[in-house]
């Protein structure tokens, strides 16, 4: 089936430090999208992407479709401690799926030093 | 903000038990779904409704699971005899269209013991 590899596991960084993460896939999505998961909470959506190529950009994230769509990445700008949590991609679609399934990657777990 | 409810928040049961996941999706959404997460694993798919059937599921969901929509508000997964291996926390999640976005709830922790 559809697996997503989403890489680093974690990160440990200073606060006012960026951020990049990413997701690929061995399969085409149709659809990526970036949650957020605080400890005992649903996944948050951050970001959605929809079209090969695009970029889109919530305060200080961004986020990139990739070309090929296997792969999308995730950019946190100047971090801040709030931005702590697990970040996860999803990808949607692609090949006979049409049920707005999602698949999840492994996360990524980021820690900010104030 | 609209949001999606679920209730409870934590369910512990009895190997053997039945337990019935209960959620609110978002009003106006048509596509309806749960996850499972296990503890420090990722989220995964476990079924899609919409139109009141089962749009898709996956190998976790066996006989064991059901789904339903009793009224026009109400979302509910039920487990008919729990597993040790069925501890998880429940994600109820539902979407407007099959490619849109789709809202998570909390999540229901449910343990088996």
């Amino acid at each position: 089936g559809q697996q997503l590899n989403q890489s680093p596991q974690s990160m440990f960084i200073q606060e006012g430090e960026d951020v990049s993460m990413n997701c690929t896939s061995s399969s085409i999505f149709n659809t990526w999208l970036w949650y957020k998961q605080d400890p005992g909470e649903g996944p948050v959506l951050l970001i959605a992407l929809y079209k090969a190529g695009e970029l889109t950009s919530n305060g200080r994230l961004t986020a990139q479709f990739g070309i090929t769509r296997k792969d999308s990445f995730l950019n946190i700008s100047a971090s801040i401690p709030s931005d702590v949590g697990i970040y996860f991609c999803a990808g949607q679609g692609g090949g006979s799926s049409n049920t707005g399934k999602l698949i999840f990657g492994q996360g990524t777990t980021l820690q900010v030093k104030p | 903000e609209p949001e999606v409810t679920q209730t409870p928040s934590h369910q512990v049961t009895q190997m053997g038990q039945e337990v019935i996941l209960r959620c609110v999706p978002i009003s106006n959404h048509l596509y309806f779904y749960w996850y499972r997460q296990i503890l420090g694993q990722k989220v995964e798919f476990l079924v899609s409704f919409y139109n009141n059937e089962i749009s898709e599921k996956s190998e976790i969901f066996d006989d064991q699971f059901s789904v339903e929509r009793p009224d026009g508000s109400n979302f509910t997964l039920k487990i008919r005899s729990t597993k040790l291996e069925d501890s998880a926390m429940y994600f109820c999640a539902s979407s407007g269209q099959g490619y849109e976005k789709l809202f998570f709830g909390s999540g229901t922790q449910l343990s088996v013991l």
